[in-house]
């Protein structure tokens, strides 16, 4: 099972928004609903922002949003802030039941 | 509150076997999976397997099969998982995140259990 594929770099001002994509193929993104989208600050382990592509869990902010066309899938910033300077990571269930993560993308804050 | 507990870090040699434990404290044990990622040096997440600690038949990742293995004591509310043969590019941080069953999303990380395999 091959990584999904992120830009591996995406930067942004304070206050302008962003947008993250994650391509995979019909076998995962493009498959069902189940994409998920994680933060990763150094030295920390990864926190859940975005599930079913498009929930937001209790207590992420409303600024992140995610969505999906066909095999690929996007986790737009709006209103970027300096705490948003991360490592995302989307992932995918396929359809044998397996995940896949994408390979990441290092989000800087200009 | 939710926690997932892992034991610390741990040093082997090339051919040896490491086994991490994961301790689930906060919620219903049995009501949520418990999946393995791992995170080596300055790289991304990779999937490893995941487990039904009520007793479902766990799925392996198709790289590890074969020497990956995954067990719970659900006496304790931990999670174990074994790595065998290692070699150096299995140096990695180890995480046991929770995930809601059938529900596909990771909402709680353990903090990690760093594994460095060096002679």
């Amino acid at each position: 099972q091959s990584a999904l594929t992120q830009p591996a770099s995406v930067s942004g001002s304070p206050g302008q928004s962003i947008t993250i994509s994650c391509t995979g193929t019909s076998g995962d993104v493009g498959g069902d609903k189940y994409v998920s989208w994680y933060q990763q600050h150094p030295g920390n382990a990864p926190k859940l922002m975005i599930n079913d592509v498009s929930i937001r869990p209790s207590g992420v902010s409303s600024r992140f949003s995610g969505s999906k066309s066909g095999n690929t899938a996007s986790l737009t910033i709006s209103g970027l802030q300096a705490e948003d300077e991360a490592d995302y990571y989307c992932c995918s269930r396929t359809k044998s039941g397996t995940y896949v993560f994408g390979t990441g993308t290092k989000v800087t804050v200009l | 509150q939710v926690h997932l507990e892992q034991s610390g870090a741990e040093v082997k040699k090339p051919g040896a076997s490491v086994r991490v434990s994961c301790k689930a404290s906060g919620y219903t044990f049995s009501s949520y999976n418990i999946q393995w990622v791992r995170q080596a040096p300055g790289q991304g997440l990779e999937w490893m397997g995941v487990i039904d600690p009520s007793g479902g038949h766990p799925l392996y990742a198709q790289r590890f099969q074969g020497r990956f293995t995954m067990t719970t004591d659900t006496s304790t509310s931990t999670v174990y998982m074994q790595l065998s043969s290692l070699i150096s590019d299995d140096t990695a941080v180890y995480y046991c995140i929770r995930e809601p069953i059938a529900l596909c999303y990771f909402d709680y990380w353990g903090q990690g259990t760093l594994v460095t395999v060096s002679s």
